[in-house]
């Protein structure tokens, strides 16, 4: 069964310090890979995907990430990270194959940003 | 921009009530889900649903909870008789196909 590691469970960085989230699969094929976003009380909001092509996929609010499959990793980054980036992040996989779609998500990281 | 909706937002029940939460899927969506999140740990799935059917479900998802799209819009879950363990927040999703997974904001369902 697929499954998803995120080793670390609360970060802190400094205000316009770099970031680097961790993210770990296990996984029979390729998979389609996603990180989200899920700040205090709201919804799960998709920050990027990997389907296939270019391991290096951009998302919204300036955020990267790079799929590397010796490694079975697919590592979130952010070069200069905004206050506002404080929420939690969540590293999902789902089949990239017919049929049901569904995620299986890590436990997650809580990002915190000090001003 | 096409969103997934949820209602309601907070649901308080007692124990061994019967609930029903709602969600419009986006319009043009195949597939719809309903995934779970107890507090502090990660979002499970429960179940998925296409062409008027469940096509997965996980283990979670035991006689006690029911799923249905009754119109052309509406799709819920339906938990027949809640136990405190079932507080959690639900989150709906929809996608097209092989593509990322659209949420809705959740409903936090509080069983007391």
């Amino acid at each position: 069964a697929q499954s998803v590691t995120q080793p670390d469970i609360h970060i802190t960085v400094s205000e316009g310090a770099s970031l680097e989230l961790r993210c770990n699969y296990s996984y029979g094929a390729t998979p389609y890979l996603f990180w989200y976003v899920q700040s205090p009380g709201q919804g799960l909001q998709l920050l990027l995907k990997y389907f296939s092509g270019d391991t290096l996929v951009q998302g919204i609010k300036g955020f990267e990430a790079e799929f590397k499959r010796s490694q079975s990793s697919f590592n979130l980054r952010k070069p200069s990270v905004h206050w506002s980036d404080a929420a939690e992040y969540f590293c999902a996989v789902g089949p990239a194959g017919a049929g049901s779609y569904q995620l299986t998500f890590g436990k997650g990281t809580k990002l915190s940003v000090i001003p | 921009e096409p969103e997934v909706t949820q209602t309601p937002s907070h649901q308080v029940t007692q124990m061994g009530q019967e609930v029903i939460l709602r969600c419009v899927p986006i319009s043009n969506h195949l597939y719809f889900y309903w995934y779970r999140q107890i507090l502090g740990q990660k979002v499970e799935f429960l179940v998925s649903f296409y062409n008027n059917e469940i096509s997965e479900k996980s283990e979670i998802f035991d006689d006690q909870f029911s799923v249905e799209r009754p119109d052309g819009s509406n799709f819920t879950l339906k938990i027949r008789s809640t136990k405190l363990e079932d507080s959690a927040m639900y989150f709906c999703a929809s996608t097209a196909g092989p593509t990322e997974a659209f949420f809705g904001q959740g409903t936090r369902l509080t069983v007391v």
